[in-house]
């Protein structure tokens, strides 16, 4: 596609329910991370993807947050038994290559209320 | 641990105000300096990215320069469509390396 998308653009849930946040990466980028942006703070990186493989899923803060990636392609972040703390934009973004040599694109954000 | 500040946290220019926006960094083994542009209700937008100490880029009314320990994002003549907050974020360490951000700076201009 021309850019990253990212579904839903807005979920609201109920405390205690599972979400599942779905990104389309740019076509024949190899690279896709997941980062969540809080009101106020900066972003802060979640996992990163090289095909199918998550070789850096060190910023998912706990074990309910899992995420894959098929096909080399979409991916789909789940975050199971939300919490209040869990509410944030999450973004995704894609490179064509990974590493600090090439920029990254990312979506407009699928922005999450947990209430 | 890479850190990022960015300084001011938000700014207000009257149109034709040029100014400069701050962005301090600890890290160890810069592989890139980056800087966003992010519209409410957007995704960051890429806007420069910067390798070595003294390198510059320009982008229309802006300039991002680089030194060992900081980055500026110069506005030249701003109009009020350049209002957006701007990201500044650095990679390091390995070829997976992932962006660490700083909070960004909020910059309006006043027509």
């Amino acid at each position: 596609g021309a850019g990253v998308s990212q579904s839903p653009s807005n979920k609201v849930t109920e405390k205690g329910k599972d979400v599942e946040l779905r990104c389309d990466p740019i076509s024949g980028h190899t690279a896709l991370y997941w980062y969540r942006q809080s009101l106020g703070q900066g972003l802060e990186f979640l996992i990163y993807f090289q095909g199918n493989s998550a070789p850096d899923k060190s910023g998912l803060p706990s074990d309910r947050f899992s995420a894959e990636r098929t096909g080399g392609s979409v991916s789909t972040l789940t975050i199971q038994r939300t919490q209040q703390e869990d509410s944030a934009v999450y973004l995704c973004a894609s490179s064509l290559i990974p590493g600090a040599n090439t920029e990254a694109f990312f979506g407009q954000g699928t922005r999450l209320t947990v209430v | 641990e890479d850190q990022v500040t960015q300084s001011p946290e938000a700014l207000r220019l009257q149109e034709g105000e040029s100014s400069s926006l701050n962005c301090s960094y600890t890290v160890s083994g810069l592989r890139g300096l980056f800087w966003y542009r992010q519209d409410p209700g957007k995704g960051p937008e890429f806007l420069f990215t910067l390798y070595s100490a003294g390198e510059e880029k320009e982008k229309e009314r802006l300039k991002a320069t680089l030194t060992k320990k900081e980055s500026f994002l110069h506005i030249t003549a701003p109009k009020p469509e350049d209002s957006a907050t701007y990201l500044c974020a650095v990679a390091s360490g390995g070829a997976n390396s992932k962006l660490t951000f700083g909070k960004g700076i909020t910059l309006s201009v006043r027509p």
